[in-house]
């Protein structure tokens, strides 16, 4: 079955300074990974994918990730982060041979909360 | 492009009762899905519909059903309510076809049962 994990239930950053949020996932076949981004009581916001190519991903407001097959990692990174990046994140795994069938489902991690300080 | 729509935004309802939740896509968008959001058991996948019919549904029981019209606008429907089913329900639109087209999320309904 396939599953993300999120280890870390939030990160604390200073304002300016480079922040990673972690993503490690598990499939059967290969992966399309997603990060979105939910600010509170809204929806969430797509932010960037990775399908195939080029292992680091640019996407919306600054952040990038980078796919790493080997370790099964999709980690969300951003050079400097802005107080305005405080948010719950959150990352997501399809199963690209499997979609349409029971495991082709887009699956979520729990979500890692941002906390940036100025 | 408007953003996906949800209706109700709010509800409050009575264990025992059914509910009846609104999503209207992305204009162009031929594709839906249903995520329970809640803070213990986090996203969890509903179901998803392409151009009328349910191309996946997650581990959730009977009680929870869903369906899509012509016009892509979808719905669905929590029968004999119980405390547990309060949570954010958020619909997603995508071009649907393709598993690698991302999903845009409306604002949820937040359902709280009594």
């Amino acid at each position: 079955a396939q599953s993300v994990a999120q280890p870390e239930d939030q990160v604390n950053v200073a304002e300016g300074n480079p922040l990673t949020v972690k993503c490690t996932y598990s499939v059967s076949g290969n992966p399309y990974l997603f990060w979105y981004v939910q600010y509170p009581n809204r929806g969430l916001q797509f932010l960037l994918k990775y399908i195939t190519g080029d292992n680091l991903v640019k996407g919306s407001y600054g952040f990038e990730a980078e796919f790493n097959k080997s370790q099964t990692s999709f980690h969300l990174k951003k050079p400097s982060a802005l107080v305005s990046d405080s948010a719950l994140y959150f990352c997501a795994v399809r199963d690209r041979e499997n979609y349409g069938g029971s495991q082709g489902n887009l699956i979520f991690g729990k979500g890692t909360k941002l906390s940036v300080k100025p | 492009k408007a953003g996906v729509t949800q209706t109700p935004r709010y509800l409050i309802k009575t264990r025992g009762q059914q509910v009846t939740l609104s999503c209207s896509p992305i204009s162009g968008h031929r594709s839906v899905s249903w995520y329970q959001q809640t803070p213990g058991q986090g996203l969890q996948f509903l179901f998803e519909y392409f151009s009328e019919t349910q191309r996946n549904k997650g581990n959730f029981p009977g009680r929870f059903s869903g369906r899509q019209f012509s016009n892509s606008r979808s719905e669905m429907n929590v029968s004999t309510l119980e405390l547990g089913d309060s949570a954010l329900y958020l619909c997603a639109s995508s071009l649907g076809g393709s598993p690698s087209y991302e999903q845009y999320f409306g604002p949820g309904t937040r359902l709280t049962v009594t």
